[in-house]
């Protein structure tokens, strides 16, 4: 079966940096999506990856091993306002959306 | 600005009754997709569309049905609503297999 997996809940204080792992197994790879989500709200885009390496968008980085089966997102110079639902979702060889169950960070002042 | 809205916001059915979720895009996207997101899973594809006249079904598209008249829209029907159905619904649009979805407000349904 296809599986994402992500840590359920994660804290982290204002200022500092913190990473969301994600391990997929799916069938077949077409990329992977980061998205947000506050609470009772809808997803938003993040970041794309479908090469390895290391894409960098202001404060928020996303990284990909394909070979590993392997993502992170990596949020720096946290803020209140990232105190959110980061959910990892893969593309499978259907071009269908995998999405893992997300991760709710917390963030502490 | 090109949007995705949802109507209604929130919904509350009794049992056994037909329920149809509105879902309205301006993106001129081709792709639309309809979600369903519980405490403790990921989001879980119901039915989507790749244009009009095509639709097809997702990973829990028992008892729910939608069609495709036009680009812009991609209602979502419950069929006869039952308790496990009480769910908060995401209707999403994209322009092609591998761009971005982006996702209307959604819908909170109860069924009593």
């Amino acid at each position: 079966g296809q599986n994402i997996d992500q840590p359920t809940e994660m804290t982290a204080t204002e200022g500092a940096i913190v990473q969301i792992n994600c391990t997929y197994q799916t069938s077949g790879f077409n990329g992977l999506f980061w998205y947000q989500q506050h609470a009772g709200e809808a997803p938003t885009f993040l970041s794309y990856n479908v090469l390895d390496g290391l894409e960098e968008k202001g404060r928020f980085s996303s990284f990909l091993s394909r070979s590993k089966g392997y993502s992170y997102l990596l949020l720096k110079e946290l803020q209140m306002k990232d105190s959110a639902s980061y959910l990892c979702a893969v593309l499978d060889s259907n071009y269908q959306l995998i999405w893992g169950a997300g991760t709710k960070l917390i963030i502490k002042p | 600005d090109a949007e995705i809205t949802q109507s209604p916001r929130h919904k509350i059915t009794e049992t056994g009754r037909q329920v149809t979720l509105a879902c309205h895009q301006t993106w001129n996207h081709n792709n639309m997709f309809w979600y369903r997101q519980d405490l403790g899973h990921g989001l879980r594809l119901i039915h989507y569309s790749y244009g009009v006249h095509d639709t097809n079904k997702g990973e829990v598209s028992d008892g729910y049905s939608v069609s495709r008249s036009n680009t812009e829209d991609l209602p979502l029907t419950l069929e006869s609503a039952a308790s496990s159905q009480t769910s908060v619904y995401f209707c999403a649009s994209s322009d092609s297999y591998q761009e971005t979805q982006y996702f209307g407000p959604g819908t909170r349904l109860l069924v009593l």
